[in-house]
């Protein structure tokens, strides 16, 4: 099975929101409602920003937030803070006990 | 808090076989509530889902390394750990261990901080 598809790279101002696309195929995020989001950091471990496409863990600003349509899901960055500059990635369960992620989106605020 | 440390040599020949564990603290190897994974990301590339593994010791594999991959679960040492043969410059990486909460199977909670493997003569 491919990788996700995301755009390489994504940016925007501080105090915007930016939008970060992923897309899959029929047999993952089309069917699926287990779509998560990581945040990474250079030389860090990713950091779990959303999962089952919408819900955030604790601790996670509601800044974040995550939606899905057909087989595209989508990440949102409102109020985009200096901070916020990362490689983010989407994940999701494939067919069949299978584990996908995006090739990753480089979010650069300016 | 669930934490983890992976732990194994930074340097494999090619073809030799890469070996890391996972550490465990903050929560029980043996918990149903957890899926235990391994994750790489080779140098400036995107995330790799390896595998995972859950307390029955049922484990779940990529296909692209199926068939030289093998995760197991070491209950005593609160640990679990990956071994990948066969390698090559490909598998050079930063190898993660993460785990799920809630019985969840592909999104991941909680990672280690990463260590990476070189694979060179």
């Amino acid at each position: 099975q491919s990788a996700l598809t995301q755009p390489p790279s994504a940016s925007g101002s501080p105090g915007q929101s930016v939008t970060i696309s992923c897309t899959g195929a029929s047999s993952d995020l089309h069917d699926y409602t287990s779509v998560s989001w990581y945040q990474q950091h250079p030389g860090k471990a990713p950091k779990l920003l959303i999962y089952e496409v919408t819900k955030r863990p604790s601790g996670v600003p509601d800044r974040f937030s995550g939606s899905k349509s057909g087989n595209t899901a989508s990440l949102t960055v409102s109020g985009l803070q200096a901070e916020d500059e990362a490689d983010y990635y989407c994940s999701s369960y494939a067919d069949t006990n299978n584990v996908l992620f995006g090739g990753g989106t480089k979010l650069t605020v300016l | 808090q669930l934490q983890l440390q992976e732990s194994g040599p930074g340097l494999v020949k090619p073809s030799g076989t890469l070996s890391l564990t996972c550490t465990v603290s903050g929560a029980s190897i043996n918990s149903g509530r957890h899926y235990w994974a391994w994750i790489r990301q080779p140098p400036g590339k995107g995330l790799e889902w390896i595998g995972n593994a859950y307390y029955t010791g049922t484990t779940y594999y990529n296909p692209s390394v199926k068939g030289r991959v093998t995760m197991s679960l070491h209950t005593s040492e609160n640990q679990f750990s990956l071994r990948l043969s066969s390698v090559t410059a490909a598998d050079t990486a930063v190898y993660y261990c993460a785990s799920s909460e809630n019985g969840d199977f592909s999104w991941f909670h909680y990672w280690g901080q990463g260590t990476l493997v070189t694979v060179s003569s």
